[in-house]
């Protein structure tokens, strides 16, 4: 049972485009964090969000946390070529779970 | 940031031998490894966590004959897959956590293991 589903599962998009991708949960996170994915890589973290209601953002990518930290979003605008990868949210309890997953891929 | 080296980046073997995953944290003390291995574009799966100097706990489904994880020192946990059959051929990550960030995860930069 995957904890975290993240939608949409693949997203294929025209550069300068916005989008956004949701993570939801029925359980409670102490934190949540974003990761972006390319191919034959690890994972890199973009943003941990801490409290409920919190908001970040990092350049072009706006992270929120919900009010009772069990679901997130990660909202980008104007979507360039470079943003192509797999986001993976994942939350923080008693180990860390991670999201389905969010394959994106921006055309230029 | 912390820095997790895994090696090798891509192994191919034959069916029937062993594979050995090595996952180093290089500035910092790992008290806890994961190792994870992924299919393209879906997600991470868990296979187990180690403790240094405890057994790992492995997760439900995954044979800890088949995987196995040693975690002998602060700095470095390894995966060996034993008698490899093509269907093992994935990628396989490892990430490490510290008491000091207990939040947060730092990801090696994975193996791509092809077994023919």
């Amino acid at each position: 049972t995957q904890l975290l589903e993240q939608s949409p599962q693949f997203l294929s998009i025209q550069e300068g485009e916005n989008l956004t991708v949701y993570c939801n949960s029925s359980s409670v996170f102490s934190s949540l964090q974003w990761y972006r994915q390319e191919p034959g890589e690890g994972p890199v973290l973009l943003v941990t969000v801490v409290t409920g209601g919190e908001v970040k953002k990092l350049k072009r990518l706006t992270f929120q946390f919900g009010d009772a930290r069990k679901d997130s979003s990660l909202h980008i605008t104007a979507a360039q070529p470079g943003d192509t990868g797999l986001y993976l949210c994942a939350g923080a309890g008693n180990q860390f779970y991670f999201g389905t997953g969010t394959s994106l891929t921006v055309i230029p | 940031g912390a820095v997790v080296s895994q090696h090798p980046s891509w192994v191919i073997c034959k069916s029937g031998t062993s594979v050995k995953i090595e996952c180093r944290s290089l500035d910092f003390q790992a008290t806890t490894m994961f190792w994870y291995r992924q299919f393209p574009k879906q997600s991470l799966m868990l296979m187990a966590t180690s403790n240094e100097g405890s057994k790992a706990t492995y997760e439900q489904g995954v044979e800890k004959d088949k995987f196995l994880i040693n975690h002998a020192s602060l700095t470095l946990s390894t995966l060996t897959v034993t008698s490899a059959h093509p269907e093992d051929s994935s990628f396989y990550i490892c990430s490490a956590s510290t008491r000091a960030a207990n939040e947060k995860l730092f990801f090696g930069s994975g193996t791509q293991l092809s077994v023919l």
